[in-house]
């Protein structure tokens, strides 16, 4: 069985830019989540879908961030414009209906100069 | 607010030699508790959980912890250390199966030979 895919694996964008990162969850995945890794600081929760719907997202930072789950299976995260702040690897991770345990992706490295 | 506390940035242990990782956490009521593995270039890897019953869980790689209540803890541990288990390790807790993981910020492992 496939894990969860995340692309891309790195970026290097310049400020101003826009960036999508896309995961593809583990197949029969209702939940998705995001969560983000700012250089030498915790793991921080971004948001939740169940299927389509955004369950959570108290952990978005602003609203130059914006996620979509088109059909309940992939979904992409937004970053438009992109600050140097935004630096950082980004994890997705998913999980099926009512379970707890949540299996991560290898997370997309995005460098913002 | 729930926090969860890794000491220890680094850990230098000798290979063959035992390894504790120390996890503190606050919430409260006993939450769901996670250890996680990122090896260089990898993703997180579950590597145990704690949701009740016995508090001694066995995990992946040869690794255990014990979850003490009355020290709110779930520290990690394993008996001899390969110079495989170099990597990141990181704890999170779901209060309330909130399904939103708080991470902290992760104890890095080096093997030496």
């Amino acid at each position: 069985e496939a894990g969860v895919t995340q692309f891309p694996s790195h970026s290097v964008i310049e400020k101003g830019q826009t960036v999508t990162l896309r995961c593809d969850p583990i197949s029969g995945h209702d939940n998705l989540y995001w969560y983000r890794r700012v250089m030498g600081k915790e793991i921080k929760f971004l948001l939740h879908f169940v299927k389509e719907s955004k369950q959570d997202e108290s952990g978005m930072p602003n609203n130059r961030f914006l996620a979509e789950r088109t059909g309940g299976t992939y979904s992409t995260l937004k970053v438009q414009p992109a600050e140097l702040e935004d630096s950082g690897v980004y994890f997705c991770a998913s999980s099926p209906l009512g379970v707890e345990t949540q299996y991560f992706g290898p997370g997309t490295r995005l460098l913002v100069l | 607010a729930q926090s969860v506390t890794q000491p220890d940035i680094h850990i230098t242990v000798s290979e063959g030699a035992s390894l504790e990782l120390r996890c503190n956490y606050s919430y409260g009521a006993t939450p769901y508790l996670f250890w996680y593995v990122q090896s260089p270039g990898q993703g997180l890897q579950l590597l145990l959980k704690y949701f009740s019953g016995d508090t001694l869980v066995q995990g992946i790689k040869g690794f255990e912890a014990e979850f003490k209540r009355s020290q709110s803890s779930f520290n990690l541990r394993k008996p001899s250390v390969h110079w495989s288990d170099a990597a990141e390790y990181f704890c999170a807790v779901d209060g309330g199966g909130t399904y939103k993981y708080i991470f902290g910020t992760g104890t890095r492992l080096k093997v030496l030979a």
